[in-house]
C-alpha cells in the first residue's frame, strides 16, 4: 500500500542543538515534497518545498534533504529554540496527481530550554 | 498580501443538525480552494477541492458537501450531522501552479454530540 510515515513519538531536543525529523514514503514517485509547521489548534504553515531533482534546500535555520533512492526526506532545524516547538508535517505530491497532497501524521518537536 | 478567514473557530452541534462552515480568501484571484479534515494522530484528509466557481471535486464519499458560490468563498455543509463528523476542519488555498504550497485557515473544531 502507498503510505507516508513520520515518527509518531515526540522528539525532545535541547535548546541550541540540531533537530532532525524524518519523513519516509513507500510506493510513490513524488514530484515534490513539502514541510509544514502546525501549532496546537492552528492550521499548518508552509515552510519549505523541495523538488525530486533537488538534493537539498535551505531557508535560514531550516534545511530539507530529499533522497529518492532511500525514499526519505530529512528536515533539520539548527540552533533550535523553544519557539521551534510544534508539530511538523511532511506532504508529497505524486507525479500523477494534480491537487492531491499525501500527508504524514506529523512529528511533535519539543525544544527544552 | 493574501489572507484566509475561516469561521467559526469552534462549534458544538447535535446529531442530525445542519452544518455550514465558511471560508473566504482575500488578496488573490482564482485560487484553488480545499477543505481538509484532520483527525488526531493521522494525516490530513482531503475532502473537497475546487479550481473555480461551481467546480467542486469530492475525494471522499461522505455526509458532507461543498460549494463555491464566489471566486474566493468556499463553504462546507451537511444536512444532517453524524457523530463521526466530529473533527478539526481546515480550509486552504493555493495558487494554480502544480507545486503551489497550501495556505491554511486556523480551522474549525467541530464536536457533534
Amino acid at each position: 500500500s502507498q503510505k507516508i510515515e513520520q515518527n509518531s513519538e515526540a522528539l525532545n531536543i535541547q535548546e541550541g542543538k540540531t533537530a532532525t525529523l524524518t519523513c519516509n514514503y513507500t510506493n510513490y514517485s513524488p514530484a515534490y515534497l513539502q514541510w509544514y509547521r502546525q501549532d496546537p489548534g492552528r492550521g499548518p504553515v508552509f515552510l519549505l518545498l523541495i523538488r525530486e531533482n533537488e538534493k537539498e534546500k535551505r531557508k535560514e535555520r531550516l534545511k530539507v534533504t530529499f533522497d529518492t533512492t532511500l525514499k526519505q526526506s530529512l528536515f533539520h532545524i539548527t540552533a533550535s529554540q523553544p519557539a521551534d516547538s510544534a508539530t511538523y508535517l511532511c506532504a508529497l505530491t505524486p507525479v500523477d496527481s494534480n491537487y492531491q497532497l499525501i500527508w504524514g501524521a506529523g512529528t511533535k518537536l519539543i525544544i527544552k530550554p | 498580501s493574501q489572507t484566509i478567514h475561516q469561521w467559526p473557530a469552534t462549534l458544538v452541534q447535535p446529531v442530525g443538525s445542519p452544518l455550514s462552515l465558511e471560508c473566504t480568501v482575500e488578496g488573490t484571484s482564482n485560487p484553488n480552494l480545499y477543505w481538509y479534515r484532520q483527525a488526531a494522530g493521522r494525516g490530513l484528509q482531503l475532502l473537497f477541492y475546487s479550481v473555480g466557481i461551481g467546480q467542486i471535486s469530492s475525494e471522499v464519499p461522505q455526509n458532507l458537501s461543498a460549494s463555491r458560490p464566489q471566486d474566493r468563498q468556499f463553504i462546507l455543509s451537511s444536512k444532517k450531522l453524524l457523530l463521526s463528523d466530529s473533527g478539526f476542519y481546515l480550509c486552504a488555498w493555493s495558487g494554480g501552479e502544480y507545486n503551489s504550497p497550501l495556505h491554511f485557515g486556523n480551522g474549525t473544531r467541530l464536536t457533534v454530540t
